[in-house]
């Protein structure tokens, strides 16, 4: 069985500076990974995926993370950080072969202030 | 092309009531799920459909919950006899088996209330 850990419930942080959003994973399989934001009141939307290739991954809004094998990590960071980035973040892991489960973490809440 | 739709999005019943919710996939999409959501908790797995077939449910699923695909297209969630610990926000969410990184996309949740 897979699990994820968001090692941090809230982060909060100025506007315009860096952000990393931890992710910790365990599988006894290999994986695919990925982020979601939540804004109030809505579902859940696709913020970046790792499937295979570069560890680097970019997705929308300027996010971007890294995977880590040897770490089992998959953190999240943005280089500058915007008023409207204030929303839950979730990790989310689901096994590569013959997966069809995803499984979320906690998730991490983004406060970003004036 | 539109995205995963739920309804309706907000529900209020009173306790022992029965309620059901209906998903609408994106609609080449052949897998649908149910997952359930808590404030302060992630998205948890309650049970999935490929295309009419309903091939997992999770032990959080009682007896009081039903789901159905009965074409393969919308689904319907049926919460029977509803307790307060039933509220929640219940998610839709649909993938396509070709994908093969079965990226699930989620409709806006159904958010309920048991009082």
């Amino acid at each position: 069985a897979q699990s994820v850990t968001q090692l941090d419930s809230q982060v909060p942080v100025f506007e315009e500076a860096p952000v990393e959003l931890r992710c910790n994973y365990s599988s006894s399989v290999s994986v695919y990974l990925f982020w979601y934001v939540q804004y109030p009141n809505q579902g859940l939307q696709l913020l970046l995926k790792y499937l295979s290739g570069s560890t680097l991954v970019k997705g929308i809004n300027g996010f971007e993370a890294e995977f880590n094998k040897s770490q089992t990590s998959f953190h999240l960071r943005k280089p500058s950080v915007h008023i409207s980035d204030t929303a839950e973040y979730f990790c989310a892991v689901i096994r590569n072969t013959g997966g069809f489960k995803t499984i979320f973490g906690a998730g991490t809440r983004l406060f970003v202030k004036a | 092309d539109t995205g995963v739709s739920q309804d309706p999005r907000h529900k209020i019943t009173k306790r022992g009531q029965n309620v059901t919710f209906r998903c609408d996939p994106i609609s080449e999409h052949n897998r649908l799920y149910w997952y359930r959501q808590t404030l302060g908790q992630g998205p948890e797995f309650l049970t999935y459909f490929q295309n009419e077939a309903q091939l997992e449910k999770s032990r959080l699923l009682s007896d009081r919950f039903s789901a159905e695909r009965p074409k393969g297209s919308f689904s319907t969630l049926e919460i029977q006899r509803t307790e307060q610990g039933d509220s929640a926000m219940y998610l839709c969410a649909s993938s396509l088996v070709a994908d093969s990184g079965n990226t699930i996309y989620f409709g806006e949740g159904s958010w309920l209330t048991v009082v």
